[in-house]
């Protein structure tokens, strides 16, 4: 099983600062295709969780430019260039190159 | 409008059984891959099962396998898991969910609870 770890856990960001969550993975999530299958995902308060950010780097459809993935093999980046009060929940990374999929455990982010 | 919406959550009694469903609208179900994913109280999520296009390959996390029993009814359009000699540790939300080809899962639905206890 390839084991997914984020960090940090817990991020407490101040309006219009940035912020970056890292995820790492077990083994290497380049497919034989060449394609990397890692996703992040954020659950807001209350909601399914929704994607963000498909194949390492690429923004999902109506997420916003404010979100970019960055990695590639083990280690992935999400960056938040200036958080705002409606980025607040739980971010996780997801791998699906091999079963078991595997999430990060999340991270959560709140306001100060 | 792409939509998933899960049902068939209840409370049942550890060993019991449960039938959920995901009803698609908006696309059609025969050309993806679909997912199911679950989220205890409190806690992260958590992979279950994706079942092929056509239902013949289908995939679970190793607690659930020969308990659970993912199917589809394309016609319906329609997804299923039968979740059978159900533990304390099944309580969850369960969520299905579609795979895009990009390999990501871009629709979920809203979820349906699973309740397990005495």
């Amino acid at each position: 099983e390839i084991v997914m770890t984020q960090s940090p856990l817990f991020l407490p960001v101040t309006p219009g600062e940035p912020a970056s969550i890292s995820c790492r993975s077990s083994q290497s999530l380049l497919h034989r295709s060449g394609n990397k299958y890692f996703d992040w995902y954020v659950q807001k308060p209350g909601q399914s969780p929704q994607l963000l950010i498909y194949m390492g780097s690429n923004r999902a459809s109506g997420a916003s430019d404010r979100f970019s993935g960055s990695g590639s093999g083990t280690d992935f980046t999400l960056k938040i260039s200036r958080v705002e009060a409606e980025d607040v929940g739980v971010y996780y990374c997801m791998q699906s190159v091999k079963a078991p999929l595997t999430f990060g455990q999340g991270t959560r982010l709140e306001i100060k | 409008e792409v939509q998933l919406m899960e049902s068939g959550g209840g409370l049942v009694q550890p060993g019991g059984s449960l039938r959920l469903s995901c009803a698609a609208s908006g696309f059609s179900l025969n050309n993806y891959w679909m997912r199911w994913f679950r989220q205890a109280p409190g806690k992260g999520l958590e992979w279950v099962a994706s079942i092929s296009q056509d239902g013949s390959v289908k995939d679970y996390m190793e607690s659930v396998e020969g308990r659970f029993i993912v199917s589809r009814d394309n016609a319906e359009n329609s997804l299923y898991i039968q979740v059978n000699s159900l533990r304390d540790e099944d309580t969850a939300v369960y969520y299905c969910a579609r795979r895009h080809t990009t390999g990501a899962s871009d629709v979920w639905g809203q979820g349906t609870m699973v309740t397990v206890s005495s």
